[in-house]
C-alpha cells in the first residue's frame, strides 16, 4: 500500500508570506496528526483529525496556523504569516482506528519548511 | 502533560558492540511506549512499542525494557551494523489514537 504523501519535500519562504503543507494518508486511515520537530528538538504534536473532525488541536501554537481536512482523506496546513520561528520539519502521520487494532502511526517523510 | 527525558542525545559505538538508549516519562496514565528510527530524509519509523502490562519485549536484535514503577524505559540495539546509524526517538501515549509524546532523539552513529 502507498504510504503518507507530503509535499512539498522542502519549502523556503520569506518571513510573512504564507504557506501550505499537504499530507495524503493512507487511504483507509481515519486519524490524521500533524507534528513538527523544530531545531533538532522533540517531536511535538500540533494536532489530530478523525475523518474531518478536527479531535484535538491543543498543539497548534497559535492562531496563524491553519489546518483542514475536507472530506476526511488529504489534510492541509497553512502558516499565514509565517515568522522565523515556524522553521521546522513538519511531519504528518496516519493511523487506523483504534478499534479496528490501530497502534502507532505511519509517518509521512516531512517537509522542511525554511522561513527567512 | 506528560513529559519524555531520552538520553544520551548522541551515542557512538563501534559495529558489533551493544547500544542502550533510555527514556523516562512522567504521567503514570501513559500505557504505550513506541520507538521510532529517522533515517535521514526520511520521517520516524515504528521499529518496536511496549505496552505497559509487559515487562520486555524483543525482536531480533532490538529490545525494549519498561519499568513502570521508575516510569523508565529503554531500547537495546545488540550486534550493532551500520544500517542501524540514525536517529531514535523514544515516546509515549495513552494508546489508541491519542497524541503522542516524543523524547528529544537519540543520534546513533555505529561506526565499521
Amino acid at each position: 500500500e502507498a504510504g503518507v504523501t507530503q509535499f512539498p519535500s522542502h519549502s523556503v519562504i520569506e518571513k510573512g508570506q504564507t504557506v501550505t503543507l499537504r499530507c495524503d494518508p493512507i487511504s483507509g486511515h481515519d486519524n490524521l496528526y500533524w507534528y513538527r520537530r523544530v531545531m533538532g528538538k522533540e517531536i511535538k504534536f500540533l494536532l489530530h483529525f478523525v475523518k474531518e473532525s478536527k479531535q484535538d488541536e491543543s498543539g497548534m501554537p497559535n492562531n496563524r496556523f491553519l489546518a483542514e481536512r475536507t472530506g476526511g482523506t488529504y489534510s492541509t496546513l497553512k502558516v499565514q504569516p509565517a515568522e522565523l520561528e515556524d522553521s521546522g520539519v513538519y511531519f504528518c502521520a496516519s493511523s487506523l482506528s483504534r478499534d479496528r487494532g490501530g497502534y502507532g502511526y505511519t509517518f509521512g517523510s516531512g517537509t522542511r519548511l525554511t522561513v527567512v | 502533560g506528560e513529559n519524555v527525558e531520552q538520553h544520551p542525545s548522541t551515542l557512538s559505538v563501534q559495529e558489533g558492540d551493544s547500544a542502550v538508549i533510555k527514556c523516562t516519562y512522567s504521567d503514570s496514565a501513559s500505557n504505550y511506549f513506541p520507538w521510532y528510527k529517522q533515517e535521514l530524509g526520511k520521517g520516524p519509523q515504528l521499529i518496536i512499542d511496549i505496552r505497559s502490562n509487559v515487562g520486555e519485549k524483543k525482536d531480533q536484535r532490538i529490545a525494549v525494557t519498561l519499568n513502570k514503577t521508575a516510569k523508565h524505559f529503554s531500547l537495546h540495539i545488540t550486534e550493532t551494523q551500520p544500517e542501524d546509524s540514525a536517529v531514535y526517538f523514544c515516546a509515549a501515549t495513552m494508546g489508541g489514537y491519542q497524541k503522542v509524546t516524543f523524547g528529544t532523539g537519540t543520534k546513533l552513529q555505529v561506526i565499521p
